[in-house]
């Protein structure tokens, strides 16, 4: 089956620094993936639909200044949280959209930012 | 604004019982139902989905669930269960368009399974 991967699993970074997370395609191409984050005990809540070549779109309530997007190519998608602070500090998700199968997405395993 | 409620936090069952697990959902039109299953370390997995058709779906691990307008509901079961099947399950609605891809997720619920 089509498989995501995500880069690093765990970090800890200090607060005001700037954490990138990788989110890859590894057997198919994507033209679309989405970011989620996770809170214990909580859903995951869609932060942005990343498209190959454009301009994410934020959902209501996140900082686009914050957790910039890059979606440069066709199997990967980069999430940067910028000048992180302890509440940032949570389970980020990313999922795939495989091309021409478009009703399923591709979850990855998930990255944990602890900001101290 | 599409939501959805999983009323179970955490579910306890013995290994060999059946399994329902709740879920209602609002949407304003026909809703693209999903069921996931994430287990430690690793990503949600998809165990069924309906869009439209027959309202009985069956999915990968034995699972089904069936789709009630009339109770907005998508409850997914298995008649029974086994101890690999201890995880988080998922309930989620997606909007329309080419991917389906706006999922709003349920609580999740926790599901334990006793030997």
């Amino acid at each position: 089956g089509a498989v995501v991967s995500q880069h690093p699993s765990r970090v800890i970074c200090k607060s005001g620094t700037s954490v990138k997370i990788e989110c890859r395609s590894l057997d198919f191409q994507a033209t679309t993936m989405f970011w989620y984050r996770q809170f214990p005990k909580q859903s995951l809540m869609l932060m942005a639909t990343s498209n190959e070549g454009s301009k994410a779109t934020y959902e209501q309530g996140v900082e686009k200044d914050k957790f910039l997007i890059n979606h440069a190519s066709l199997t990967l998608s980069t999430l940067t949280v910028t000048s992180a602070h302890p509440e940032d500090s949570s389970f980020y998700i990313c999922s795939a959209d495989l091309v021409g199968v478009t009703d399923t997405q591709y979850f990855g395993p998930g990255t944990r930012l602890t900001v101290l | 604004a599409q939501s959805v409620t999983q009323p179970d936090i955490h579910i306890t069952v013995s290994e060999g019982a059946s399994l329902e697990l709740r879920c209602n959902y609002s949407y304003g039109a026909t809703p693209y139902l999903f069921w996931y299953v994430q287990s430690p370390g690793q990503g949600l997995q998809l165990l069924l989905k309906y869009f439209s058709g027959d309202t009985l779906v069956q999915g990968i691990k034995g699972f089904e669930a069936e789709f009630k307008r009339s109770q907005s509901s998508f409850n997914l079961r298995k008649p029974s269960v086994h101890w690999s099947d201890a995880a988080e399950y998922f309930c989620a609605v997606g909007s329309g368009g080419t991917s389906y891809g706006k999922l709003t997720f349920g609580q999740g619920t926790i599901l334990t399974v006793h030997p």
